[in-house]
This record gives structure tokens, C-alpha cells and sequence, in this order.
């Protein structure tokens, strides 16, 4: 499968606890982001990088979040001290260069995150 | 970003065609018009794209009047594998898209 993939598919964890989601996205594309998504709720934005750089970032990435993508290729984000309303499934979706204007973005499955 | 309203749920019978439409009054110069498809515990999925009038592919069709302050999706002859959420967005990068909460439709036997 050449698709974007998420690990892990599923994560419980207790509150305070640090959790780290891993995004390999199809191969040479160069724009990687991360979106969060809520029960009957639509994604959200999180964050942008194109290559290693990390270009945007919302305002729903508190400090306790961090992405990174160190080489340009795979992606990991990182939540320190998780609370229960980080609860939710964590989206990463790629596009490759030039067609990332267009919106059309390539997802993966996502990793869902339950925090007791 | 421009906001997008449009229908919370929409059921259907197999084998007909649906029509989504989605209003976007504040759509900017630059924006394109986007749909996605999302199933339960599944990322979304690029259905359609355009800017203006019509746009077709195998899956779907897309409708965009001459003011381009609404939109809408076609969905010829759904099945039950089409019962999904679909997103209608607006922008014109990728970089930050506003999702918003969808068009639930359920397709019935």
C-alpha cells in the first residue's frame, strides 16, 4: 500500500501521560499536515510543513504539542502531559509538489487517541 | 476563510441520484471549491474540484453557477457504499482547510 500511513491506529493512555503519533506520507510528496478530529465534528488544522519546514501552525497546537519533521520524509507528533480533551483522532494527510494549492490532500487512516 | 453552510443530513434510495448544495457567499476571487468523502474511522477523501461551471469525473459531478456563491455535488445512481459525510470546502491553499461539520447521507436500501 502506497497510501499515507498513521501508527499508531490506536493509542489509550492516562491522563499526564506523553504520546507520540507517527505519519509516513506517499512517497515525494513534500507537503505533510496534521489535522484533529472530534466526534460529529469535522477536522480541524493543526499544522503545515513543507519538507522539514514547519510553515503554519494553529492556534489549537497548544505548548504541549510539538511536530516535527526532521528529514522531510516522515512526520511525528508529539503531545506531552495528555488531558481527556485530547481525545480524539489525529489526521495526517500529504500532497505532493505544486498540487498542494489545490486542496486536494491525500489522508490517512489516523490515530485515535483515548485519554483516561 | 470563507464559511460554507450546507445541509446537516440528507437521505436517499439506492440506485437515485443525489444533489448536495453547499452556499459559500463569501467565496474570495482565489478560491477553489472543494469536496471530500469521509466513512466512520477513515480519513477524508478527495471526491471533486473546481472554480467555475461544471466539472465531472468517474465519481462525481460538480455544478458551480456563474456567481460561484454556491455549489453542487452529484452523486449519480448512490449506493449503500455511498452512505458517508461529505465535506464541501472553500479556499484557495491547501494549507489551512476548514472542514466544518459535513452533510451526513445515508443511502437506504
Amino acid at each position: 500500500d502506497t497510501g499515507v500511513s498513521q501508527n499508531p491506529r490506536h493509542k489509550i493512555t492516562k491522563r499526564g501521560q506523553n504520546v507520540t503519533f507517527r505519519c509516513d506520507p506517499i512517497s515525494e510528496h513534500n507537503r505533510l499536515y496534521w489535522y484533529r478530529q472530534t466526534l460529529g465534528q469535522g477536522p480541524e488544522f493543526l499544522t503545515y510543513f513543507q519538507n522539514e519546514a514547519q510553515l503554519e501552525k494553529s492556534r489549537l497546537l497548544s505548548d504541549r504539542f510539538s511536530a516535527e519533521r526532521p528529514k522531510g520524509s516522515f512526520s511525528t507528533l508529539e503531545i506531552q502531559r495528555t488531558e481527556q480533551g485530547d481525545s480524539a483522532m489525529y489526521l495526517c494527510a500529504s500532497s505532493p509538489p505544486g498540487q498542494g494549492y489545490t486542496g486536494e490532500l491525500f489522508f490517512g487512516e489516523g490515530s485515535r487517541l483515548t485519554v483516561l | 476563510l470563507a464559511k460554507t453552510t450546507q445541509p446537516i443530513s440528507m437521505d436517499s434510495y439506492e440506485g437515485q441520484e443525489v444533489n448536495i448544495t453547499c452556499s459559500h457567499n463569501n467565496i474570495a476571487t482565489n478560491d477553489y471549491i472543494t469536496w471530500y468523502q469521509q466513512f466512520p474511522s477513515q480519513g477524508p477523501r478527495f471526491i471533486i474540484q473546481g472554480y467555475k461551471t461544471k466539472v465531472t469525473n468517474e465519481v462525481a459531478s460538480l455544478f458551480i453557477p456563474a456567481d460561484r456563491k454556491s455549489s453542487t455535488l452529484s452523486l449519480p445512481r448512490v449506493s449503500l457504499s455511498d452512505t458517508a459525510v461529505y465535506y464541501c470546502l472553500v479556499s484557495e491553499r491547501a494549507n489551512n482547510l476548514f472542514f466544518g461539520t459535513g452533510t451526513r447521507l445515508t443511502v437506504i436500501p
